[in-house]
């Protein structure tokens, strides 16, 4: 069965500070998609990324980047100069079969960034 | 806003009771997801119907179904509730059928069940 670890239960930062959040997954399948989720204490749930299992191109987008490497199941997600408005839960998540049949999300890292 | 809506945002009943808890998606997506959010449990892919039908089922119980009617509204049905289904529940539309295609979450249902 599917599984994704998040290992980092809460990080506490300095803003400013660079964070990495790790991602780790585990899957039979060839083709899979691989996501991230942002959800402050507002409580909504933000989409942030999305990549297949053929895309190992790593992304930036601002201030975030993810680092995608099949080699060691990893999808891990960087935030550069942190600041206050980055706290919150971030999800990983791994979704399978074409239909996103089994979609598993990881147990969450909970961020704060203090200022 | 994501253009998500949920109803309603909070709902008190209790055990052995039925609920069901309403979404509707963004304006010309076809998707919509179920998923759940508990403290035991964590977030958990519940459903997904695009245009009406039923495409994945994730870890839903029996007790529990949901529908999309032909105006792409979905409705989740809870019934007979246990202690443990208090939850958060979010739906989440997208314009493609599959999980790959981008999701925009709504504010979400907090369903307490004493």
């Amino acid at each position: 069965a599917q599984k994704v670890t998040q290992a980092q239960t809460e990080i506490s930062v300095v803003e400013k500070e660079d964070v990495t959040l790790d991602c780790v997954y585990e899957t039979r399948d060839t083709t899979y998609y691989l996501f991230w989720y942002k959800q402050p204490p507002s409580g909504e749930l933000v989409f942030l990324i999305r990549r297949n299992s053929f895309d190992e191109q790593n992304e930036i987008s601002g201030r975030y980047s993810w680092n995608f490497q099949k080699s060691t199941s990893s999808f891990n997600f960087t935030i550069t100069a942190s600041q206050v408005v980055d706290s919150a839960v971030y999800f990983c998540a791994l979704s399978e079969g074409d239909y996103g049949q089994n979609f598993v999300f990881g147990p969450g890292t909970r961020l704060s960034v203090l200022p | 806003d994501s253009g998500v809506t949920q109803t309603p945002k909070h709902l008190i009943t209790a055990t052995g009771q039925r609920v069901t808890l309403r979404c509707s998606p963004r304006s010309g997506d076809l998707s919509v997801y179920w998923y759940q959010q508990s403290l035991d449990q964590g977030l958990q892919f519940l459903i997904h119907y695009y245009n009406g039908e039923e495409r994945a089922k994730g870890n839903i119980l029996e007790r529990f179904s949901a529908q999309q009617f032909p105006d792409l509204h979905s409705e989740l049905n809870l019934s007979s509730l246990e202690l443990g289904d208090s939850a958060l529940y979010f739906c989440a539309s997208s314009d493609g059928g599959s999980p790959y295609n981008e999701q925009f979450f709504g504010p979400g249902t907090r369903l307490t069940v004493l």
